[in-house]
């Protein structure tokens, strides 16, 4: 158990939906990452938070957003969704930037 | 941009065999590079590299860092079957902001 909770832990929902995936860092971890991994392809950085902040942005849709809270969990919203949305979002936090990040279990967004 | 390149895609091997798993990268100010374990879900942390640390070892599993080539190996030795698993090299480059991964290697360890 890496300490990063992921809920829901699955989810099926239909094209056109919105959803939010929810994230809580391990105790004391001031930065939280997200990411998008499809079948047969790497892991796609989406966005960084850290301490409330964004601090750097990769390949996010606009369709998507995020946030972090005073209390340090993040939440990962993903608007008019589309099949091509199917895939597992990994959230991660670390202490800081530049230490070794721990990943929560995933959910599993399927778009039907 | 970041890049990490990892070769090879997938490998299967013995239980007992010795495996070399490999890790190019291209980053602006590079800060680490670390490796994780995916088996079913979540990549699971196995090691951090940086300038003052290039080399790790834990158990059968160990790790360097070439930092003027731009590449790491991983090293897992008398494999068994619970190695396999999908293998991923990270870089953090500037103001480490956030890890970029490799595609991963499909490491399968056939009894």
């Amino acid at each position: 158990d890496s300490g990063v909770t992921q809920t829901p832990k699955h989810l099926i929902t239909a094209t056109g939906q919105r959803v939010t995936l929810r994230c809580s860092p391990r105790s004391g971890d001031l930065s939280v990452y997200w990411y998008q991994q499809s079948l047969d392809q790497g892991l796609q950085f989406l966005i960084q938070y850290y301490n409330g902040e964004e601090r750097a942005k990769g390949n996010i849709l606009e369709r998507f957003s995020a946030q972090q809270f005073p209390d340090l969990h993040s939440e990962l919203n993903l608007s008019s969704l589309e099949l091509g949305d199917s895939a597992l979002y990994f959230c991660a936090s670390s202490v800081s930037g530049a230490t070794e990040a721990f990943f929560g279990q995933g959910t599993r967004l399927t778009v039907v | 941009e970041d890049k990490v390149v990892q070769s090879p895609l997938s490998l299967v091997v013995h239980e007992g065999d010795t495996v070399t798993l490999n890790c190019s990268y291209e980053v602006t100010n590079f800060r680490s590079l670390l490796w994780y374990k995916q088996e079913k879900k979540a990549p699971t942390f196995l090691f951090m590299l940086t300038s003052s640390g290039i080399e790790k070892k834990s158990g059968r599993l160990s790790s360097i860092l070439d930092k003027k080539e731009l590449f790491s190996i991983l090293n897992i030795t008398a494999t068994q079957t619970g190695d396999s698993a999908i293998y991923l090299c990270a870089v953090v480059g500037t103001s480490g902001s956030r890890l970029t991964f490799g595609e991963g290697t499909q490491l399968t360890v056939n009894p």
